[in-house]
């Protein structure tokens, strides 16, 4: 079955420790995002790749950063993650011929900081 | 600008009844609306769409929505509740803007459905 996967499901880093989060599908979409979701909030997007065009909103942290080496692939990757970066964290994608804008997400990453 | 208000933080139901969940929108232009459902610890699926075609949308799991412009809502409903409902549910506008669209999130409604 097409689908977005994520890995891994469950992220434990260290304070200040670098860490990456990965994502791929099996879609052919050349839109793809990443979003940030704390408890009990909605998701907040962190920025966005139309096809190799990088898209980040103004108020994403300089600490977040993402790389797309091809179609299939989206990494985020966390400088040096401080406590409040513990979230859930989702990605999602688009084929540019959806007329209808929905978009079809990963089952997600739960990072913890300690 | 685009935006949506979900009327409820919390719904409770029992099983085998009705459920309703609000949510109004605004928009400066004709809207895509749409529905999502987040269990614990999983990502967002979607439920449904309006996208302008069919006033009164039908979704996945026995759900639907109906557009109401005059009242500038899109509530969810369903006939009778099952316990697997218990999850989390996000109302959706798109927003086209900034020559990209994107996903604008309302906070969402926590559904519980008790025995």
């Amino acid at each position: 079955d097409a689908m977005v996967i994520q890995n891994p499901r469950y992220q434990v880093t260290q304070f200040g420790k670098p860490v990456t989060l990965s994502c791929s599908q099996t879609l052919n979409h050349n839109v793809m995002y990443w979003y940030q979701q704390k408890s009990s909030q909605a998701p907040k997007l962190l920025f966005h790749y139309y096809d190799k065009d990088f898209n980040n909103e103004a108020d994403t942290p300089d600490n977040f950063q993402s790389r797309r080496p091809n179609t299939s692939f989206c990494f985020l990757d966390i400088r040096s993650p401080g406590l409040g970066d513990a979230a859930m964290y989702l990605c999602a994608t688009r084929g540019q011929g959806t007329p209808t804008y929905e978009q079809y997400f990963g089952p997600g990453t739960r990072l913890t900081v300690t | 600008a685009q935006s949506v208000t979900q009327l409820d933080s919390h719904v409770s139901v029992s099983e085998g009844t009705p459920v309703l969940l609000r949510c109004n929108y605004s928009s400066s232009y004709s809207p895509s609306l749409f529905w999502y459902v987040q269990h614990p610890n999983k990502g967002l699926q979607l439920l449904l769409k309006y996208t302008s075609a069919a006033t009164l949308v039908k979704g996945i799991n026995g759900f639907e929505a109906e557009f109401k412009k005059s009242e500038t809502s899109f509530h969810l409903t369903k006939p009778s509740a099952h316990m697997s409902d218990a999850a989390e549910y996000f109302c959706v506008v798109i927003s086209l803007s900034g020559g990209y669209n994107k996903l604008i999130f309302g906070a969402g409604t926590r559904l519980a459905v008790h025995p």
